[in-house]
């Protein structure tokens, strides 16, 4: 079953907008993750959050994690057409291994 | 290029047969990851190995079983293939048993026909 649920399932902006993807989940996790998938390849790790941190940032990606409400997002700054995939956030949720449980993903087209 | 290598890249098989995907981590990891993605499923976690031992175990069937050998290459059998395994199935790698990122392969894209 998936832990992660995202919203919305598909996003198409322009280039230079900023895209916002969410996440929610439903156990209690050590940390959380986001992925990105280019159409046909495998996933690639983005940003990992832990539990007791609230903003993180790496380049044009703002992830922020609320535990209280079980959720995060995903902000992409001054999107580009490179930036189209389908995006995940993955949880490991509180089996005690480090699996990871993925959601159904967000896919984001950018329009030149 | 995440350094994990999945082979085949592309199986075309009937019902019924048996398949091997294989799998090369990223060279140090030594955690290595089975996952099936599907349209109407998603990507599900099948199986963990760690250092040549079964670690952990997600929603693999009892048709589905996997090794990891002592070089660190992993691999994912699949018998009494149905319709309903056609998937893309990857392989990730981290470097050892904690909370990290993990590194994927391009996929096995398997077809059943």
């Amino acid at each position: 079953s998936q832990q992660g649920e995202e919203d919305p399932q598909a996003l198409s902006i322009q280039e230079g907008e900023n895209a916002t993807m969410n996440c929610s989940y439903k156990t209690s996790i050590n940390n959380l993750q986001w992925y990105r998938q280019n159409s046909g390849r495998g996933l690639v790790h983005l940003i990992l959050i832990r539990s007791n941190e609230r903003e993180k940032h790496s380049g044009r990606l703002r992830v922020t994690l609320d535990t209280s409400k079980k959720s995060s997002s995903l902000l992409i700054t001054a999107s580009r057409a490179a930036d189209t995939a389908s995006y995940f956030c993955a949880t490991d949720g509180d089996s005690g291994y480090s699996t990871l449980t993925f959601g159904k993903g967000t896919m984001l087209l950018v329009s030149p | 290029d995440s350094g994990v290598t999945q082979t085949p890249k592309h199986l075309i098989t009937a019902t019924g047969q048996r398949v091997t995907l294989r799998c090369s981590p990223r060279s140090g990891d030594l955690s290595v990851y089975w996952y099936q993605q599907s349209l109407d499923q998603g990507l599900q976690f099948l199986i963990q190995y760690y250092n040549g031992e079964e670690r952990a175990k997600g929603n693999i069937l009892e048709r589905f079983s996997a090794q990891q050998f002592p070089d660190l290459h992993s691999e994912l059998n699949l018998s009494s293939l149905e319709l309903g395994d056609s998937a893309l199935y990857f392989c990730a790698s981290s470097m050892n048993d904690g909370y990290q990122p993990q590194h994927f392969g391009d996929g096995t894209r398997l077809s059943i026909l």
